[in-house]
Protein backbone atom coordinates (compact mmCIF):
# COMPACT_ATOMS: atom_id res chain seq x y z
CA UNK A 1 0.00 0.00 0.00
CA UNK A 2 3.05 2.30 0.60
CA UNK A 3 4.00 1.66 -3.28
CA UNK A 4 3.99 4.25 -5.81
CA UNK A 5 3.77 2.61 -9.17
CA UNK A 6 5.76 4.67 -12.01
CA UNK A 7 5.64 4.01 -16.11
CA UNK A 8 7.26 3.67 -18.48
CA UNK A 9 10.24 2.74 -17.68
CA UNK A 10 11.85 4.21 -20.34
CA UNK A 11 10.90 6.85 -22.91
CA UNK A 12 12.48 8.36 -26.43
CA UNK A 13 10.47 11.13 -27.98
CA UNK A 14 11.25 13.46 -30.68
CA UNK A 15 12.01 17.21 -29.91
CA UNK A 16 8.66 19.07 -29.45
CA UNK A 17 6.87 15.49 -28.50
CA UNK A 18 4.88 15.67 -25.74
CA UNK A 19 6.35 12.35 -23.43
CA UNK A 20 3.76 11.62 -20.81
CA UNK A 21 4.89 9.94 -17.35
CA UNK A 22 2.28 7.68 -15.74
CA UNK A 23 1.91 7.13 -11.48
CA UNK A 24 -0.42 5.47 -9.26
CA UNK A 25 -0.69 4.81 -5.59
CA UNK A 26 -2.97 3.33 -3.32
CA UNK A 27 -2.33 5.07 0.10
CA UNK A 28 -5.36 7.87 0.27
CA UNK A 29 -3.78 9.37 3.29
CA UNK A 30 -0.89 10.71 0.05
CA UNK A 31 -1.60 14.12 -0.12
CA UNK A 32 1.21 15.74 -1.75
CA UNK A 33 2.61 14.44 -4.92
CA UNK A 34 5.94 15.67 -6.32
CA UNK A 35 8.01 15.19 -9.21
CA UNK A 36 11.89 14.64 -9.36
CA UNK A 37 14.47 15.65 -12.23
CA UNK A 38 17.62 13.83 -12.07
CA UNK A 39 20.62 14.74 -14.57
CA UNK A 40 23.58 12.29 -14.56
CA UNK A 41 25.79 12.82 -11.72
CA UNK A 42 23.48 14.79 -9.77
CA UNK A 43 21.41 14.19 -7.40
CA UNK A 44 17.12 14.69 -7.88
CA UNK A 45 15.79 18.31 -7.89
CA UNK A 46 12.71 18.71 -7.42
CA UNK A 47 10.52 19.95 -10.58
CA UNK A 48 6.68 20.38 -9.49
CA UNK A 49 4.27 19.34 -6.97
CA UNK A 50 0.48 19.36 -6.82
CA UNK A 51 -1.93 18.12 -4.31
CA UNK A 52 -5.23 16.97 -4.42
CA UNK A 53 -7.70 19.32 -4.60
CA UNK A 54 -6.29 20.44 -7.80
CA UNK A 55 -6.46 18.07 -11.09
CA UNK A 56 -4.00 20.26 -12.79
CA UNK A 57 -0.77 22.36 -12.18
CA UNK A 58 1.70 24.18 -14.96
CA UNK A 59 4.81 25.27 -14.31
CA UNK A 60 6.40 26.13 -17.68
CA UNK A 61 6.21 23.34 -20.18
CA UNK A 62 5.77 20.90 -17.25
CA UNK A 63 2.00 19.95 -16.12
CA UNK A 64 0.65 17.52 -13.71
CA UNK A 65 -2.95 15.97 -14.19
CA UNK A 66 -4.15 14.72 -11.23
CA UNK A 67 -6.71 12.38 -10.93
CA UNK A 68 -8.07 11.47 -7.25
CA UNK A 69 -10.86 8.81 -7.68
CA UNK A 70 -8.00 6.81 -9.78
CA UNK A 71 -5.37 7.58 -7.45
CA UNK A 72 -3.18 8.19 -10.29
CA UNK A 73 -1.51 11.45 -11.24
CA UNK A 74 1.27 12.29 -14.57
CA UNK A 75 3.71 14.40 -15.98
CA UNK A 76 3.44 15.99 -19.07
CA UNK A 77 6.17 17.36 -21.18
CA UNK A 78 5.11 20.17 -23.53
CA UNK A 79 7.42 20.93 -26.32
CA UNK A 80 10.27 18.56 -25.35
CA UNK A 81 13.70 19.54 -25.68
CA UNK A 82 16.72 17.87 -25.44
CA UNK A 83 17.50 19.30 -22.55
CA UNK A 84 14.69 17.59 -21.04
CA UNK A 85 16.67 13.82 -21.29
CA UNK A 86 16.92 13.30 -17.61
CA UNK A 87 15.74 10.80 -15.72
CA UNK A 88 11.85 11.27 -13.59
CA UNK A 89 10.61 10.61 -10.44
CA UNK A 90 7.11 10.60 -9.18
CA UNK A 91 6.78 10.21 -5.65
CA UNK A 92 4.05 10.76 -2.52
CA UNK A 93 4.03 11.71 0.85
CA UNK A 94 1.41 12.88 3.56
CA UNK A 95 1.40 17.12 3.84
CA UNK A 96 1.48 16.24 7.66
CA UNK A 97 3.84 13.74 7.82
CA UNK A 98 8.07 14.36 7.69
CA UNK A 99 9.38 15.41 4.55
CA UNK A 100 11.79 12.38 4.51
CA UNK A 101 8.95 9.92 4.36
CA UNK A 102 8.17 10.44 0.86
CA UNK A 103 7.85 7.09 -1.20
CA UNK A 104 9.28 7.57 -4.90
CA UNK A 105 8.42 5.81 -7.91
CA UNK A 106 10.67 3.12 -9.82
CA UNK A 107 11.60 6.56 -12.40
CA UNK A 108 11.36 7.09 -16.25
CA UNK A 109 14.85 7.48 -18.55
CA UNK A 110 13.63 10.02 -21.04
CA UNK A 111 15.34 10.99 -23.85
CA UNK A 112 14.42 13.66 -26.57
CA UNK A 113 15.84 12.82 -29.83
CA UNK A 114 17.09 16.46 -31.48
CA UNK B 1 24.07 30.09 -1.21
CA UNK B 2 25.95 27.01 -1.64
CA UNK B 3 24.00 23.52 -2.31
CA UNK B 4 24.60 20.59 -0.58
CA UNK B 5 27.64 18.86 -0.59
CA UNK B 6 28.97 15.16 -0.60
CA UNK B 7 32.13 13.65 0.30
CA UNK B 8 33.71 11.81 -1.04
CA UNK B 9 31.60 11.63 -4.40
CA UNK B 10 33.31 8.36 -5.40
CA UNK B 11 34.46 5.40 -3.05
CA UNK B 12 35.77 1.87 -3.31
CA UNK B 13 35.80 -0.31 -0.70
CA UNK B 14 35.49 -4.66 -0.43
CA UNK B 15 33.52 -6.41 2.17
CA UNK B 16 33.66 -6.37 5.27
CA UNK B 17 35.19 -2.97 5.87
CA UNK B 18 33.25 0.10 6.71
CA UNK B 19 32.73 3.21 5.56
CA UNK B 20 31.93 6.71 6.63
CA UNK B 21 29.87 9.28 4.46
CA UNK B 22 29.50 12.79 4.90
CA UNK B 23 26.91 15.74 4.02
CA UNK B 24 26.83 19.27 4.72
CA UNK B 25 23.42 20.96 4.27
CA UNK B 26 22.67 24.17 3.12
CA UNK B 27 23.18 26.85 5.66
CA UNK B 28 20.16 27.06 7.79
CA UNK B 29 18.96 23.99 7.25
CA UNK B 30 18.20 22.03 10.05
CA UNK B 31 16.97 18.48 8.43
CA UNK B 32 19.17 16.21 6.81
CA UNK B 33 17.83 12.97 5.03
CA UNK B 34 20.19 10.13 3.21
CA UNK B 35 18.66 7.60 0.91
CA UNK B 36 20.18 4.23 -1.18
CA UNK B 37 19.91 4.63 -4.67
CA UNK B 38 20.25 1.47 -6.53
CA UNK B 39 19.10 0.67 -10.40
CA UNK B 40 17.20 -2.39 -8.73
CA UNK B 41 15.52 -0.50 -5.75
CA UNK B 42 15.26 3.31 -6.84
CA UNK B 43 15.52 6.05 -4.03
CA UNK B 44 14.83 4.22 -0.96
CA UNK B 45 14.75 6.07 2.37
CA UNK B 46 17.25 5.61 5.39
CA UNK B 47 16.94 7.93 7.47
CA UNK B 48 16.27 11.02 8.70
CA UNK B 49 17.96 13.73 11.82
CA UNK B 50 17.02 17.13 12.83
CA UNK B 51 18.48 19.08 15.29
CA UNK B 52 21.01 15.89 16.12
CA UNK B 53 18.15 13.47 16.85
CA UNK B 54 16.97 10.45 14.35
CA UNK B 55 13.48 11.62 13.59
CA UNK B 56 12.64 8.79 10.93
CA UNK B 57 14.40 5.65 10.18
CA UNK B 58 14.16 3.23 6.88
CA UNK B 59 14.18 -0.42 6.52
CA UNK B 60 17.74 -1.04 6.55
CA UNK B 61 19.88 -3.30 9.08
CA UNK B 62 21.66 -2.02 11.80
CA UNK B 63 24.70 -1.65 9.93
CA UNK B 64 23.33 1.52 8.49
CA UNK B 65 23.86 4.26 11.23
CA UNK B 66 24.14 7.83 10.76
CA UNK B 67 24.27 10.91 13.38
CA UNK B 68 23.86 14.74 12.90
CA UNK B 69 26.52 17.17 14.32
CA UNK B 70 25.65 20.55 16.17
CA UNK B 71 26.35 22.36 13.35
CA UNK B 72 23.99 20.42 11.00
CA UNK B 73 26.47 18.52 9.20
CA UNK B 74 25.78 14.81 8.63
CA UNK B 75 27.57 11.48 8.74
CA UNK B 76 26.08 7.99 7.51
CA UNK B 77 27.97 4.91 8.45
CA UNK B 78 27.90 1.89 6.73
CA UNK B 79 29.99 -1.45 8.78
CA UNK B 80 30.59 -4.85 7.84
CA UNK B 81 30.09 -4.09 4.10
CA UNK B 82 28.31 -6.12 1.49
CA UNK B 83 28.24 -6.29 -2.38
CA UNK B 84 24.77 -5.24 -2.26
CA UNK B 85 25.59 -2.20 -0.30
CA UNK B 86 26.87 -0.94 -3.86
CA UNK B 87 24.69 2.51 -5.00
CA UNK B 88 24.62 5.59 -4.88
CA UNK B 89 24.07 7.40 -1.27
CA UNK B 90 22.56 10.55 -1.50
CA UNK B 91 21.63 13.16 1.37
CA UNK B 92 19.39 15.88 1.16
CA UNK B 93 18.19 18.82 3.35
CA UNK B 94 15.60 20.57 4.21
CA UNK B 95 14.21 23.93 6.38
CA UNK B 96 12.16 22.07 8.49
CA UNK B 97 10.99 18.23 8.98
CA UNK B 98 7.30 18.23 7.66
CA UNK B 99 6.95 17.33 4.01
CA UNK B 100 5.93 21.17 3.21
CA UNK B 101 9.84 21.72 3.49
CA UNK B 102 11.24 21.15 -0.10
CA UNK B 103 13.80 18.90 0.06
CA UNK B 104 17.38 19.77 -1.57
CA UNK B 105 19.59 16.88 -2.49
CA UNK B 106 23.28 16.78 -3.13
CA UNK B 107 25.41 15.11 -5.87
CA UNK B 108 25.73 11.80 -3.92
CA UNK B 109 28.43 9.40 -2.89
CA UNK B 110 28.68 6.36 -5.16
CA UNK B 111 29.91 3.68 -3.27
CA UNK B 112 31.45 0.43 -4.67
CA UNK B 113 31.81 -2.62 -2.83
CA UNK B 114 34.36 -5.13 -4.37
Amino acid sequence: QQQVKQSPQSLIVQKGGIPIINCAYENTAFDYFPWYQQFPGKGPALLIAIRPDVSEKKEGRFTISFNKSAKQFSLHIMDSQPGDSATYFCAASSWRSSASKIIFGSGTRLSIRP
Amino acid sequence: KAGVTQTPRYLIKTRGQQVTLSCSPISGHRSVSWYQQTPGQGLQFLFEYFSETQRNKGNFPGRFSGRQFSNSRSEMNVSTLELGDSALYLCASSLGSGSANEQFFGPGTRLTVL
